[in-house]
């Protein structure tokens, strides 16, 4: 991809489980950001981290931005039915255009 | 308004039509940005407005698809003489700073169907 990757693109995990993502990206930024997809219409945004953090949290979320890799994880800790959605990072490309990567498309198993 | 909204939710043409797709921002945001979305795909970014600056066009994918915005509120995506490729969800979203410096609020998006 020429904007960055996000992996794996599926993950299927039993609930109570921790679920990984990793995204990649090409450029330099300023910060990361996050998002949740729920059934292929709108995104609600899940975490910021700025390119001078390493780890931020948020509830069960733990995001880290490794800028010399241009990569970045999200963790979600004790895995529940409701967090099944698709996950997307997103980054400024260009002078303000935000890009997204292809997503991770999680399912949590009862 | 409470949140961003688009219209239609769903839109059904038939190939060669025209179609116009309608984004009420949040009140006071003045960055809107329109991308489309592939059923199965990732985001695939359209067009950028940021207040009174000329638009950041680079996402269009061909001349059929233009966007607007009037008095820096309503933003409307028009696709002229629709192909079947152009069947996908669109999505629109705003934010009150510079594109990327904060969250982006989305609509839930217009499904469209090109028959």
């Amino acid at each position: 991809s020429q904007q960055g990757e996000e992996d794996p693109q599926a993950l299927s995990i039993q609930e109570g489980e921790n679920a990984t993502m990793n995204c990649s990206y090409k450029t330099s930024i300023n910060n990361l950001q996050w998002y949740r997809q729920n059934s292929g219409r709108g995104l609600v945004h899940l975490i910021l981290i700025r390119s001078n953090e390493r780890e931020k949290h948020s509830g069960r979320l733990r995001v880290t931005l490794d800028t010399s890799k241009k990569s970045s994880s999200l963790l979600i800790t004790a895995s529940r039915a409701a967090d099944t959605a698709s996950y997307f990072c997103a980054w400024i490309q260009g002078a303000q255009k935000l890009v997204f990567g292809q997503g991770t498309r999680l399912t949590i198993n009862p | 308004g409470a949140g961003v909204s688009q219209s239609p939710s769903n839109k059904v043409t038939e190939k060669g039509k025209d179609v116009e797709l309608r984004c009420d921002p949040i009140s006071g945001h003045t960055a809107l940005y329109w991308y489309r979305q592939s059923l199965g795909q990732g985001l695939e970014f359209l067009i950028y407005f940021q207040g009174n600056s000329a638009p950041d066009k680079s996402g269009l994918p061909s001349d059929r698809f233009s966007a607007e915005r009037t008095g820096g509120s309503v933003s409307t995506l028009t696709i002229q003489r629709t192909q079947q490729e152009d069947s996908a969800v669109y999505l629109c979203a705003s934010s009150s700073k510079t594109g990327g410096s904060e969250k982006l609020f989305f609509g839930s998006g217009t499904q469209l169907s090109v028959l």
